[in-house]
């Protein structure tokens, strides 16, 4: 079956622009995460979406960083006047009700110019 | 109390030798503890995962060590081959929020040499 797919793949984008960023989770899976991975690092959590439940924000590093998803569908992650710093490979993973693994797209590479 | 700490960073070792990666967590609520593996370009994938009521599990040629009382687990990889070359991530989740948040260690990138 289809695993995660995000989009696109390569954004460049200059310093002060929005970003949206898409993520669409395997069909079932309640359960949606975005990550952040910065050149050489770990994976960050940024947020988490289950079901019609608040999503968790304690991830979003600052105010410019939201999120949204409508129901069990795609999500998006939007960055408002994107920084240098924002430029990082961008995960989402999704995972079904009551289990514990997490499927993870191939990422959205953001650069910063 | 959130952290999982990972070590080492880089690892390079020769094809059919047994490369260890170590993983520490403080977190006793923690219940799951995978491993991911990632190749360049590519989203991490669930490599092998255990739980805290087993000592060990293998699966092919990867095997977790885990240590309830040290807080610790282990990743060995058995006869490793150039193909298993990428980057290793652990992550810890679990207790009582439902969340099934991963906290992630920092990686380790892995060298097989031919």
């Amino acid at each position: 079956g289809a695993g995660v797919s995000q989009s696109p793949s390569n954004k460049v984008t200059e310093k002060g622009k929005d970003v949206e960023l898409r993520c669409d989770p395997i069909s079932g899976h309640t359960a949606l995460y975005w990550y952040r991975q910065r050149l050489g690092q770990g994976l960050e959590f940024l947020i988490y979406f289950q079901g019609n439940s608040a999503p968790d924000k304690s991830g979003l590093p600052s105010d410019r960083f939201s999120a949204e998803r409508t129901g069990e569908s795609v999500s998006t992650l939007t960055i408002q006047r994107t920084q240098q710093e924002d430029s990082a490979v961008y995960l989402c993973a999704s995972r079904r009700l009551s289990y514990n693994e997490q499927f993870f797209g191939p990422g959205t590479r953001l650069t910063v110019l | 109390q959130q952290q999982v700490k990972q070590s080492p960073q880089s690892l390079i070792v020769q094809k059919g030798g047994i490369p260890i990666i170590n993983c520490a967590y403080e977190n006793t609520a923690f219940d799951y503890f995978p491993w991911y593996q990632q190749f360049p370009g590519k989203g991490p994938a669930l490599l092998i995962a255990i739980r805290p009521d087993v000592s060990e599990k293998k699966e092919g040629r990867f095997t977790i060590s885990f240590n309830k009382s040290a807080k610790q687990f282990s990743l060995h990889i058995m006869d490793s081959q150039p193909g298993d070359s990428a980057t290793y991530f652990c992550a810890a989740s679990g207790g009582t929020s439902g969340t099934y948040k991963y906290i992630f260690g920092t990686g380790t990138r892995l060298k097989v040499l031919a």
